[in-house]
């Protein structure tokens, strides 16, 4: 199984900062990877596809880059709506995989 | 608009059975392959299982293979999860979730909560 691995696990920001979040794959490279944001008490929204497409209706300050194996998620002006915490997951093989997360919070 | 209702969550002792129910609307569901997230209280999210659009191609998650069964009933646009076997690991809300392919779970439903205890 590919495993996915997130870092940091917890992240303080402040609005308006530049946010990068890291997504390792443990083997293989992978070209079907996507990103998720959760909300408390929320089901998760997709944000970004194929490693770096963004999906509809998602504002633009969100972007997905990377290849093989290491991956990003940027947020490149944090908004006060972005608090939540992220996921990365590979869609390559099955069983798809999730990274553990990544919780944003307020500085 | 796409539209996921699950239903079928509650408590249920250990070694006991449940099925879950996801009703889909919004979408021609015999098209798509449908999969079942889970998250157990305060933790991440698990992928557990997949039914392609004709129900012709199964996966799952190790942790519940052979006790879960996942299925669809394209004539009532319902996806379903029989658990059985049930394991007090097992608690988390359960989502269902559409896949589009190149977009790989693109809508949520609202997910059921599974408490299994004694």
């Amino acid at each position: 199984d590919i495993q996915m691995t997130q870092s940091p696990s917890t992240l303080s920001a402040s609005v308006g900062d530049r946010v990068t979040i890291t997504c390792r794959a443990s083997q293989t490279s992978i070209s079907w990877l996507a990103w998720y944001q959760q909300k408390p008490g929320k089901a998760p929204k997709l944000l970004i596809y194929k490693a770096s497409s963004l999906q509809s209706g998602v504002p633009s300050r969100f972007s997905g880059s990377g290849s093989g194996t290491e991956f990003t998620l940027t947020i490149s002006s944090l908004q006060p709506d972005d608090f939540a915490t992220y996921y990365c997951q590979q869609y390559n093989s099955y069983p798809w995989t999730f990274g553990q997360g990544t919780k944003v919070e307020i500085k | 608009q796409v539209r996921l209702v699950e239903s079928g969550g509650g408590v249920v002792q250990p070694g006991r059975s449940l099925r879950l129910s996801c009703v889909a609307s919004g979408f021609t569901f015999r098209s798509y392959g449908m999969h079942w997230v889970r998250q157990a209280p305060g933790k991440g999210l698990e992928w557990v299982a997949v039914i392609s659009f004709d129900g012709g191609n199964e996966y799952y998650a190790d942790s519940v293979k052979d006790r879960f069964t996942i299925s669809r009933d394209s004539s009532k646009n319902t996806l379903y999860l029989q658990m059985n076997s049930l394991r007090t690991e097992d608690t988390a809300v359960y989502y269902c979730a559409k896949d589009t392919g190149d977009l790989p779970l693109d809508y949520w439903g609202q997910g059921t909560l599974v408490t299994v205890s004694s």
